[in-house]
């Protein structure tokens, strides 16, 4: 049982280059996130799906767009790379689509992203 | 704006004492925290959640109040072991169903 799949672990970008992070999960989760973390500032959402077919906005989305392909997959993209987005990368999911509920969450190992 | 705040500066203690980590949500009232444990270079992991009608959950050495007088919860470790240095992070759902995270606090015990 893999959990929380993430791909790739590293990744170096130049300024302006375009890349997608993937995730899986084989848990059977309705919804799964995205989240950025830095030093000092925690773990940001960036986007995530409630449920196979929906997606949206977290508290900095911007720069990224997402796709939740089918239930298993949820893949983040940069479509033009900066500086900022440098960062550590974490893919999660929780067995509960809907806002109630306490949804716990099963993180990926995280994915190091550069960008120079 | 909702959120959740921990203590940022790192935590140092003895081992054998007991550790007590802080979190703090300010406007809006979860009705579930998670406090979540990450190790350098991998993901959270869950550890513990507490519903607001309980006062306090428990397992093996860990223990979490809940407070909603206080909008707090603590985080105890008793008899900390080295091997319980980390940052642990707290978290709630927000009122559209996102789950948001507190900054974390790193706790490093010493033998």
């Amino acid at each position: 049982n893999a959990g929380v799949t993430q791909t790739p672990k590293f990744q170096v970008l130049k300024t302006g280059q375009s890349m997608t992070l993937q995730c899986a999960q084989d848990m059977n989760h309705n919804s799964m996130y995205w989240y950025r973390q830095d030093p000092g500032m925690g773990l940001r959402l960036i986007y995530y799906s409630a449920s196979e077919g929906t997606t949206d906005k977290g508290e900095v989305p911007n720069g990224y767009n997402v796709s939740r392909l089918n239930k298993r997959e949820f893949s983040l993209r940069l479509e033009s790379a900066a500086p900022s987005q440098t960062s550590v990368y974490f893919c999660a999911s929780g067995p509960q689509g809907s806002p109630s509920g306490a949804n716990v969450l099963t993180f990926g190992a995280g994915s190091r992203l550069t960008v120079l | 704006s909702q959120k959740i705040e921990q203590n940022s500066e790192a935590l140092n203690i003895q081992e054998g004492k007991t550790a007590t980590l802080t979190c703090n949500y300010t406007n809006y009232s979860p009705a579930y925290l998670q406090w979540y444990r990450q190790d350098p270079g991998r993901g959270p992991v869950f550890l513990l959640l507490i519903r607001e009608n309980e006062k306090e959950k428990r397992k093996e050495r860990l223990k979490v109040t809940f407070d909603t007088t206080l909008k707090q919860s603590l985080f105890h470790i008793t008899a900390s072991q080295p091997a319980d240095s980390a940052t642990y992070l707290c978290a709630a759902r927000d009122n559209t169903g996102k789950l948001i995270f507190g900054q974390g606090t790193t706790l490093q015990v010493k033998p």
